[in-house]
C-alpha cells in the first residue's frame, strides 16, 4: 500500500495568513493526487483532484502543486471558513490511502 | 446538482451486520463508480472499497475482504454496503462517495453525508 504522509498534523494560523500543507507519497504517484477538506461533523469536501486542478465552485484562493512524491496545499489568504482538517489520498493504486490529516487552527 | 442521500444512524450489537444505503440522484448513475469511505471517532479517512455502478463489479480493501458486501440497485439509483462480524472498533461514520472522471483521471469528487454506526453491547 502507498503511505501517504502529511506535515505539520496541526498548525496555528491568523486569518489573512498564507498557508501551506505538505504531503508525501511513499512512491511516485505522478499527479494523481486529491485534497479534500473537513470541517467538524461534516462529511469531506473535495477541493482538488489531478495535483492542482480545483473542484468546480472551489474558490482560487486554494492551489495544489507538485507530483511524484511530494505535494503541496497552499491557502493563499487564510478566512474563518477555512479552519478546518484537511486530507490528501491518492488515487493511482488501490487501496486508495489518505494522508493523516493537518488541522488548521485559528492562532 | 449532485446528491448523495444516506440512511440514517445504526446501534449495532458485536457480531451483528449493518447495511447502509447511499441515494444518488441529479446525474446518469450507471455512469459513475461509487466508494465508501469511513471515519472511527476523532481519526481519519480509511477508504473500505467501491462499485461499478452500471455492471456492479466490486474492489474491497484487503483489510474488509470477506466482512464487506457492496450491492447496487439501478431502477432506484441507491448503492448499500453491508458489514458483517461488527465489532467495537467499527464504530465510525460511513460514507458513500462518488467517483468522477476528467481528462484520463478518476478520483472522488461527491460525498454523502454519512451514516454513523456504532457497535456497542
Amino acid at each position: 500500500d502507498i503511505q501517504m504522509t502529511q506535515s505539520p498534523s496541526s498548525l496555528s494560523a491568523s486569518v489573512g495568513d498564507r498557508v501551506t500543507i505538505t504531503c508525501r507519497a511513499s512512491q511516485g504517484i505522478t499527479n494523481y493526487l486529491a485534497w479534500f477538506q473537513q470541517k467538524p461533523g461534516k462529511a469531506p469536501k473535495s477541493l482538488i483532484y489531478a495535483a492542482s486542478t480545483l473542484q468546480s465552485g472551489v474558490p482560487s484562493k486554494f492551489s495544489g502543486s507538485g507530483s511524484g512524491t511530494d505535494f503541496t496545499l497552499t491557502i493563499s489568504s487564510l478566512q474563518p471558513d477555512d479552519f478546518a482538517i484537511y486530507y490528501c489520498q491518492q488515487y493511482i493504486n488501490y487501496p486508495l490511502t489518505f494522508g493523516g490529516g493537518t488541522k488548521v487552527e485559528i492562532k | 446538482q449532485v446528491q448523495l442521500l444516506q440512511s440514517g444512524a445504526e446501534v449495532k450489537k458485536p457480531g451483528a451486520s449493518v447495511k447502509a444505503s447511499c441515494k444518488a440522484s441529479g446525474y446518469t448513475f450507471a455512469n459513475y463508480y461509487m466508494h465508501w469511505v469511513r471515519q472511527a471517532p476523532g481519526q481519519g479517512l480509511e477508504w473500505m472499497g467501491m462499485i461499478n455502478s452500471s455492471g456492479g463489479t466490486t474492489t474491497y480493501a484487503q483489510k474488509f475482504q470477506g466482512r464487506v458486501t457492496m450491492t447496487r440497485a439501478t431502477s432506484t439509483t441507491t448503492v448499500y454496503m453491508e458489514l458483517s462480524s461488527l465489532r467495537s472498533d467499527d464504530t465510525a461514520v460511513y460514507y458513500c462517495a462518488r467517483e468522477g472522471c476528467s481528462g484520463g483521471s478518476c478520483y472522488i469528487d461527491y460525498w454523502g453525508q454519512g451514516t454513523l454506526v456504532t457497535v456497542s453491547s
